[in-house]
């Protein structure tokens, strides 16, 4: 299994163009989510999603959109580069276990891709 | 503000010796506590979960322990090794959608 995969692994932007961020995990999981994480700062969960067809925004959504047509790929698309996203992006996926207790599930992430927006 | 603060933001130890990270949160209802190591261009492996009614959790070296009434953890890393080198990061899951809090990690630096 590769487990979670992402690319590219490093991008350089101008502010104003958009791209588009990969993510697959080929172990099947129902959920899967988008942070970035910057210096001095934990973790920030910007959208999610908990199956095919099923999307929902996180903490910092603003200017991010994804979708969700299969259950392996979740794309990460920036509509309209700004300097302020300037960030490692992490994909991460998980399963549920039965019964649901999705919050006890180890999530697993990818290595990241870095952005700069110049 | 930030509902998971650690302690240390940084450390730095020698090959051999022993460390303890900490954790308070504030997050509730809780559901879980996680301890992550994120190596330099990496993304974070978990090492340790830990519900309610555990109050401690051994992988290899690093045992975690968990406070619910206090709303405190601690990472100790038994016998350091230069790949001990990392970001540990310590994560809080709320009850219900199991929302995930981070903190913003401790750097450790183990000099040989």
């Amino acid at each position: 299994n590769a487990g979670v995969t992402q690319t590219p692994k490093f991008q350089v932007l101008k502010t104003g163009q958009s791209m588009t961020l990969q993510c697959a995990q080929d172990m099947n999981h129902e959920y899967m989510s988008w942070y970035r994480q910057d210096p001095g700062m934990g973790l920030r969960l910007i959208h999610y999603s908990v199956g095919a067809g099923i999307t929902d925004q996180g903490e910092v959504p603003n200017g991010y959109n994804v979708s969700r047509s299969t259950t392996e790929d979740f794309p990460l698309r920036l509509l309209s580069a700004a300097p302020s996203q300037t960030s490692v992006y992490f994909c991460a996926s998980s399963s549920r276990l039965a019964g649901g207790q999705i919050t006890y599930n180890e999530q697993f992430f990818g290595p990241g891709t870095r952005l700069t927006v110049l | 503000k930030n509902q998971v603060e650690q302690s240390p933001q940084s450390l730095i130890i020698l090959e051999g010796k022993n460390c303890t990270l900490q954790c308070n949160y504030t997050v509730s209802p809780f559901s879980n506590l996680r301890w992550y190591k994120q190596d330099t261009g990496r993304g974070p492996v978990s090492l340790t979960i830990m519900t309610f009614s555990e109050n401690t959790k051994s992988n290899g070296r690093y045992t975690a322990t968990l406070d619910a009434d206090t709303k405190q953890s601690s990472l100790h890393i038994t016998a350091s090794q230069l790949s001990d080198s990392a970001s540990y990061i310590c994560v809080v899951s709320e009850k219900g959608w199991g929302k995930l809090q981070f903190g913003a990690g401790t750097q450790v630096v183990v000099t040989p």
